[in-house]
């Protein structure tokens, strides 16, 4: 069956450092990429999606993700966190014939310390 | 624009009671879909309705049902409802799909049931 990992759950880091987290598909069809955020009491957000095209993705906030089809992955990355960047990341994908079924991963926490 | 909006935020139940979650989803999108975020379990998708019809399910009881009306709101329903039942239920919108595949959803903030 289609899945989605995310291998890291809780990551921690400090103001200014580099992030990237992972997210890796089982599916060798057609996909569609997104990364998805929900900040402490609200609702989740859509950071940035990939449909097709170039495979460097910019979304909102500085985030970016590049998708890499041989290997099956599409992590999010920023060069520099801040503070507000506490959140929890969840990346999601459609697999083509999913009929708009959306599988997403069990989500990173991540904690940005001042 | 207003967003996908929910009702209620919270709702509490007792074990085999039924539950109703409504949902209205951003104007001009004809698609909805609800989820289940259980704590541990990640996001669950439950159901996908468009043009008032159900469209897709996922590996949930029929005891978890629903429609989409004509003005393209929607309601969840979960019937006999049992403890692990208890979780955030997310719902999404969307505009109606190009055929190229799914087009981003946008969520809701999400109905907290509690089954007590």
């Amino acid at each position: 069956a289609q899945s989605v990992s995310q291998h890291n759950h809780h990551v921690i880091l400090s103001e200014a450092a580099s992030l990237e987290l992972g997210c890796n598909y089982s599916y060798g069809g057609t996909v569609n990429l997104f990364w998805y955020v929900q900040y402490p009491g609200q609702h989740l957000q859509l950071l940035l999606k990939y449909f097709s095209g170039d495979p460097l993705v910019k979304g909102i906030k500085g985030f970016e993700a590049e998708f890499i089809k041989s290997k099956f992955s599409f992590n999010l990355r920023k060069p520099s966190v801040q503070w507000s960047d506490t959140a929890e990341y969840f990346c999601a994908v459609t697999f083509s014939g999913g009929y708009q079924k959306v599988t997403f991963g069990t989500g990173t926490k991540l904690q940005v310390i001042p | 624009e207003a967003g996908v909006t929910q009702s209620p935020t919270h709702l509490i139940k007792t074990r085999g009671q039924q539950a109703t979650l409504r949902c209205s989803p951003i104007s001009g999108h004809t698609s909805v879909y609800w989820y289940q975020q259980a704590l541990g379990l990640g996001l669950q998708f439950l159901l996908w309705y468009d043009e008032g019809e159900e469209r897709n399910r996922g590996n949930f009881p029929p005891r978890f049902s629903g429609r989409q009306f004509p003005n393209y709101s929607s309601e969840l329903n979960v019937n006999a409802l049992e403890l692990e039942d208890s979780a955030l239920y997310l719902c999404a919108s969307s505009s109606r799909t190009s055929g190229r595949g799914a087009d981003t959803q946008y969520f809701g903030p999400g109905t907290r049931l509690t089954v007590l």
